[in-house]
């Protein structure tokens, strides 16, 4: 079947980096795209990867592996307001979205 | 201003009263599609329409009707509404094909089925 993975929860320090990794196994696959929820809030998109590489959006990075159906969203300098929940997605007709990875951000 | 609109944000019916969730874009997206959100689970695509009159399942078309009689409107329809079905959905839509990768969320709607 068609998943990807993530880790459920994820720790770090204001002022930290933290990477938030994405296994995928999908039959179509296009891309993966990451995004963003806070509690109470929709989703919202942060990064898109189609090839193979390092995308950077100022303190988001986000990186794609095909070759390893991998990939990794990296948050630079965090602040208290990161501490959301992070989704991968797949790019295709019908999408697929991990299961989210919690981030807790500690002073 | 660029938004995707759902309504009601709210609802809590019996079992078995059909009920409609709207949802309305205003950025002539080509793509557009329903999530349901449950703990630990992630969002799930219910269905999703390429355009006008194209629609297809997602992962958990069950117990869900949806149409695309307009480009700018995808409504959900519950006929037989079940506890089961209690739950956060969002509506999201995007450009097509290439540009699907980046949806655009309304603001959800919480359902309780009672």
């Amino acid at each position: 079947g068609q998943s990807l993975e993530q880790p459920s929860e994820v720790t770090a320090v204001e002022g930290a980096i933290v990477q938030i990794n994405c296994t995928y196994q999908t039959s179509g696959f296009y891309g993966l795209s990451w995004y963003q929820q806070h509690d109470g809030g929709a989703p919202t998109f942060l990064s898109y990867n189609a090839l193979d590489g390092l995308e950077e959006t100022g303190r988001f990075s986000s990186f794609l592996s095909r070759s390893d159906s991998y990939g990794y969203l990296l948050l630079q300098e965090l602040q208290m307001k990161d501490s959301a929940s992070y989704f991968c997605a797949n790019r295709d007709d019908k999408i697929i979205f991990g299961k989210g990875t919690r981030l807790h951000i500690l002073p | 201003e660029a938004q995707v609109t759902q309504n009601p944000r709210y609802l809590i019916t019996v079992t078995g009263k059909k009920l409609t969730v709207t949802c309305s874009q205003n950025m002539n997206h080509e793509y557009m599609s329903w999530y349901r959100q449950d703990p630990g689970l992630g969002l799930r695509q219910i269905y999703y329409s390429m355009n006008v009159e194209v629609t297809d399942k997602g992962d958990v078309p069950e117990g869900y009707k949806v149409s695309r009689k307009e480009k700018r409107n995808f409504p959900l329809i519950l006929e037989s509404p079940s506890p089961n079905q209690t739950s956060l959905y969002f509506c999201a839509s995007s450009f097509g094909g290439s540009s699907s990768y980046e949806q655009y969320f309304g603001p959800g709607t919480r359902l309780t089925v009672t």
